[in-house]
């Protein structure tokens, strides 16, 4: 079956960090233009960080903390999330893309609470 | 940074009635633009792209149209499956942006 495995996520003070991590499983993830997608509890979707043609792009709300990166020997993407904020609160989700920026497969998303 | 705009916020519609969905840019992003459905506790799940190009296995009562500025998600005959909140989002431009979604509930 082919699907996405997020892990990584928890509880973590203001100002600490967290490392999420994406697995794949029946394909090759490494391959493919690959997302971090948020959604904050009870609330919309929010882009967070692309990894893939042309290079890795990230949203201000999180620019200079958040670095993606991919590992193709783990078939494994990463999101490294540094100096974190109450806001960064959210499910964090791991997306692929196949040609274009829309997001075919999702992960069922890791939870991140930055709470003192 | 576009903003994508969905409205209505709620939708109430009986099972086997038609609901359309609309969503705004605030600039034109051409065709690329994607819809997605979210059930309570799921990810979201990719239902049209390009702006009316089904994915793969979606039922054909699902539909997209519009282009530029403005664009439409209909499903033509609700079914119990089918109440979730709708997500539209454009990849024409970065920062990539989704609309703040449209719940279809149950009236």
């Amino acid at each position: 079956e082919v699907q996405l495995v997020e892990s990584g996520g928890g509880l973590v003070q203001p100002g600490g960090s967290l490392t999420l991590s994406c697995a794949a499983s029946g394909f090759t993830l490494t391959i493919y233009d690959l997302t971090w997608v948020r959604q904050a509890p009870g609330k919309g979707l929010e882009w967070v960080s692309s990894i893939g043609n042309p290079g890795t792009t990230v949203a201000d709300s999180v620019k200079g903390r958040f670095t993606i990166s991919k590992d193709s020997s783990k078939n494994t993407l990463y999101l490294q999330m540094n100096s974190l904020r109450a806001e960064d609160t959210a499910l964090y989700y791991c997306t692929k893309s196949s040609g274009k920026w829309n997001f075919d497969l999702w992960g069922r998303g890791t939870l991140v609470t930055v709470s003192s | 940074e576009i903003v994508m705009t969905q409205s209505p916020a709620t939708l109430s519609v009986s099972p086997g009635e038609r609901a359309t969905l609309s969503c705004r840019a605030s600039q034109s992003v051409s065709s690329n633009l994607a819809w997605y459905q979210q059930k309570p506790g799921q990810a979201p799940r990719l239902l049209i792209y390009g702006a009316s190009t089904r994915a793969t296995g979606l039922p054909a009562r699902f539909s997209g149209s519009g282009s530029g500025t403005e664009f439409t998600l209909t499903i033509s005959s609700l079914q119990s499956e089918d109440f979730a909140v709708y997500y539209c989002q454009q990849y024409n431009n970065w920062p990539l942006t989704f609309g703040g979604g449209t719940k279809v509930e149950i009236k």
